[in-house]
């Protein structure tokens, strides 16, 4: 079974400023992986599949990058509306999620 | 336009049955994986198992394997998550996606999600 790693668990940013999320498995997932947003109360929106292919309608300050083991999901100039929880998940074998990271306002 | 519409709340007593289901529309029902995902007060998202309903194909994780069964009604597009007994650990959100499907009918990423049905476990 793949375990997905995600860190921070919290980060800690202030609009227009960068963040850096990262996720690793404990084994190589190729670039089966996704990166998800969830807002409080709502249903998790696909951002990122395939490592760094943005999904449709995301704006374009959303990139991921990575393969194998190590991942990354970028915010160049955060939004007001970026603040939430993030979470990959590989769909390599089987499929699992990472434990999420709160980007919050700093 | 996609849709996957979960039906309602529910509160339920320990040891009780439960099925919950999910309506979708929009594309073809039977060339997708609809998966169904776990979210615990507080907490996660957790990937419990997917139904091709094509052929009525299911794959659990080995966490939710014995413990939930997956089904689909091809008839009315609609996918299925069941418990024939619960326990107050099932208390959680639950979500119905759907899987893109790649090339070699694997599944891949989860592109459209129901809008959550909140199971409530209490004695």
């Amino acid at each position: 079974e793949i375990v997905m790693t995600q860190s921070p668990a919290t980060l800690s940013v202030s609009p227009g400023e960068r963040a850096t999320l990262s996720c690793r498995a404990s084994q190589s997932v190729n670039s089966n992986l996704a990166w998800y947003q969830q807002k409080p109360g709502r249903a998790p929106r696909l951002l990122i599949y395939a490592a760094s292919t943005r999904a449709t309608g995301i704006p374009g300050r959303f990139s991921g990058s990575g393969s194998g083991t190590e991942f990354t999901l970028t915010i160049s100039s955060l939004q007001s509306e970026d603040f939430a929880v993030y979470y990959c998940q590989q769909y390599n074998n089987w499929a699992a999620f990472g434990q999420g990271t709160k980007l919050e306002i700093k | 336009e996609v849709q996957l519409v979960q039906s309602g709340a529910e509160v339920k007593k320990p040891g009780e049955f439960l099925k919950i289901s999910c309506e979708t529309s929009g594309y073809s029902f039977t060339t997708f994986w609809i998966a169904w995902v776990r979210q615990m007060p507080g907490k996660g998202l957790e990937w419990m198992g997917v139904i091709y309903p094509g052929d009525s194909g299911t794959r659990y994780s080995p966490s939710f394997q014995g413990q939930v069964t997956i089904s689909a009604a091809k008839s009315i597009s609609t996918a299925y998550l069941q418990w024939n007994s619960l326990r107050a650990s099932d208390t959680a959100m639950y979500y119905c996606a759907r899987h893109i499907v790649g090339g070699d009918g694997a599944y891949r990423h989860l592109d459209y999600w129901g809008q959550g049905a909140l199971v409530t476990v209490s004695s």
